[in-house]
């Protein structure tokens, strides 16, 4: 079975780091991109970006270039989303997808950023 | 960038009814275009990937249709579980793009 399982909520203040995950398992890690998703409370999908666990090519949304990284772990089927200097504006909901079209989503991670 | 634009921004319909929710491309996506529904606390769910084709296990009511520019989504004989946001997304270029989504509402 499929699964992609995403780590927990989280509360930061801005300007702190976060480091996000989804660890897949039941299927060929490699050979399919891993996406990341945002929605913002009560708004649309909008997707961030994807890397290829093959060859570690990475591709932006030019909304999310330079203010997140997407990275993965292949040893252990693990993709990550990464900031480094976090904002209110990144109050979100941040799904991992996988694929071109995405056949399978986690279950989705609620990131809060608040002073 | 491409731009997906969906209409009607939402759509009110009866149990039973017959729902056409359409995507348009700003440029030729051919048939690489995926729809998806997404209800309140869940994350989206693929219904059709290749603007025509049913993921697996959803319903043969969800039909998917068009190529180039233009996409309709048809969802016959509407149950009460239908009723949430549908999304359609290009994964012909990158970046990949949603619509900005249809609600669906009785």
């Amino acid at each position: 079975e499929v699964q992609l399982v995403q780590s927990g909520a989280e509360v930061k203040k801005p300007g702190e780091s976060l480091k996000i995950s989804c660890r897949t398992s039941g299927y060929s890690f490699r050979n399919y991109q891993m996406n990341w998703v945002r929605q913002m409370p009560g708004k649309g999908l909008e997707w961030m970006g994807t890397i290829s666990p093959l060859d570690l090519e990475t591709i932006y949304s030019p909304s999310f270039q330079g203010h997140v990284t997407i990275s993965v772990d292949e040893t252990i089927a693990t993709g990550y989303l990464q900031w480094t200097s976090l904002k209110a504006s990144d109050t979100a909901i941040y799904y991992c997808s996988r694929g071109f079209y995405f056949d399978y989503w986690g279950q989705g991670a609620l990131v809060t950023v608040s002073s | 960038e491409i731009v997906m634009t969906q209409s009607p921004g939402t759509l009110s319909v009866s149990p039973g009814e017959r729902a056409t929710l359409s995507c348009r491309a700003s440029q030729t996506i051919y048939n690489n275009l995926a729809w998806y529904q997404q209800k309140p606390g869940q994350a989206p769910r693929l219904l059709i990937a290749g603007a025509s084709t049913r993921a697996t296990n959803i319903s043969a009511r969800f039909s998917g249709s068009g190529s180039g520019t233009d996409f309709t989504l048809s969802i016959s004989s509407l149950q009460s579980a239908d009723f949430a946001v549908y999304y359609c997304q290009q994964y012909n270029d990158w970046p990949s793009t949603f619509g900005q989504g249809t609600k669906l509402e009785l």
